[in-house]
């Protein structure tokens, strides 16, 4: 079956703009998290969606918010981009995401945000 | 609030070395706990993982992980590691990820 997708790739944007990535997770999956990678802060949570609604929150601001949609495909939104949010953007699903049936996360290969 | 620390951020081994890399959590609930590995350009894989049961556990590649429950630990082992063993490794405790550690080997 078809992976974790997200897109897209490669994404450049100036400072003060606003970006939406997508993510679209395995068929079944009802959870989509997501994360942020760098180099120096390892994989940060961001917020995991399940049934359209966010169920866990990391602590970034405002400014990155999400959503999820009823076939469970999710978006992530960054407003008025700063340099610092140049990073990896990792998406992943599970088919419960927390709890005690909480299978493993399917990761997608991620989209790298620069922003100039 | 659930969390997960990994000490180690960079762990510089020589082939043949052993491996103990650390990870401890916070939560006071049932845990799903796992292990993922990011090699060079690749995506983030699961490397073995432990619900309940035996808390010794075997992954892929000759790693396993032992869950102490009094050390809320879940510390990630290999008897000796391989220059292709190279990558980033993350614990995770439900969908809540440790920074990760960077092991190099080098041969």
């Amino acid at each position: 079956k078809a992976g974790v997708t997200q897109t897209p790739r490669y994404l450049i944007k100036t400072r003060g703009q606003q970006v939406t990535l997508s993510c679209s997770p395995i068929s079944g999956h009802r959870s989509v998290s997501w994360y942020q990678q760098t180099p120096g802060q390892g994989l940060q949570f961001l917020f995991e969606y399940f049934s359209e609604t966010q169920r866990n929150k990391g602590n970034f601001p405002g400014r990155f918010s999400g959503r999820q949609f009823s076939n469970s495909r999710s978006e992530m939104n960054v407003s008025t981009l700063e340099l610092g949010d140049s990073a990896l953007y990792l998406c992943a699903s599970s088919f419960t995401g927390t709890g005690p049936m909480n299978t493993e996360a399917f990761f997608g290969q991620g989209t790298r945000l620069t922003v100039v | 609030a659930q969390s997960v620390s990994q000490h180690n951020h960079h762990v510089i081994l020589s082939e043949a070395a052993s491996l103990e890399l650390g990870c401890n959590y916070s939560y006071g609930g049932t845990v799903n706990l796992f292990w993922y590995v990011q090699y060079p350009g690749q995506h983030l894989q699961l490397l073995l993982k432990y619900f309940s049961g035996d808390p010794l556990v075997k992954g892929i590649k000759g790693f396993e992980a032992e869950f102490i429950k009094s050390k809320f630990s879940f510390n990630l082992r290999k008897p000796s590691v391989q220059w292709s063993d190279t990558a980033e490794y993350f614990c995770a405790l439900d969908m809540r990820f440790g920074a990760g550690t960077r092991l190099t080997v080098k041969p």
